[in-house]
């Protein structure tokens, strides 16, 4: 039961465009969004977050969406640069526990 | 600020040895998770400690798993006669008190042939 979705496994943009990347989640409970950033060989790497409270979240080039009704959030990249080419997991929290995690969207801005 | 580290980076092992990896977290940060990653998936939950005590394991942690946390700090992931299937990458992450976000580790890739 895949409680965490990301129905994109990849998606290319070119560099200096936005990226925009989605997630979609089924449990009404959740009550905070984070989103990974995954280098090969590597750990998930944090990179924003947001309480189901807000409905925005900005940090630099990044900034995550999120629309409760929809149950759905995103996250755009504004502008995308070579580096940023991972692999970007959505996850969702209950209270104080375990992240759910989705499967993953490899971004790949081509310079 | 180190970051979590993980211990062995990798790991290759024949079915049915017993393997060992540690974790340590961020220094005061006193909730510690396992995670298992395979290959195209997300991370999935396998068990998280608050201090030494253990809260909560998943379904997913089958009787062949144990995790310890002895004195709060660092914690060790042990697995029984290991199967083919127990291969994957094996991610650790900590949290500070009063905190919301989850920091991983470099992970442990586990090979069973």
């Amino acid at each position: 039961d895949q409680q965490v979705k990301q129905n994109s496994p990849s998606l290319s943009v070119q560099e200096g465009r936005i990226s925009i990347l989605n997630c979609d989640y089924t449990n009404s409970m959740f009550d905070y969004f984070l989103w990974y950033k995954k280098y090969p060989a590597e750990g998930p790497t944090f990179l924003i977050s947001i309480s189901s409270i807000k409905d925005k979240n900005e940090d630099g080039r990044f900034t995550v969406f999120l629309n409760k009704s929809a149950k759905h959030l995103s996250l755009h990249i504004v502008p995308s640069q070579p580096g940023d080419s991972a692999v970007y997991f959505c996850a969702a929290r209950v209270g104080a526990n375990n992240l759910f995690f989705g499967t993953g969207t490899r971004l790949t801005v081509i310079p | 600020d180190t970051g979590v580290s993980q211990n062995p980076r990798h790991k290759i092992t024949k079915r049915g040895q017993n393997v060992t990896f540690r974790c340590d977290p961020i220094s005061e940060h006193n909730r510690l998770y396992w995670y298992r990653q395979t290959l195209g998936q997300g991370p999935e939950f396998l068990t998280y400690f608050q201090n030494e005590a253990q809260l909560e394991k998943s379904r997913l942690l089958s009787d062949r798993f144990s995790a310890e946390r002895p004195k709060g700090s660092f914690s060790t992931l042990e697995i029984q006669r290991t199967e083919q299937g127990d291969s994957a990458m094996y991610l650790c992450a900590s949290r500070a008190p009063y905190t919301d976000t989850q920091y991983f580790g470099p992970g442990t890739r586990l090979t069973v042939l």
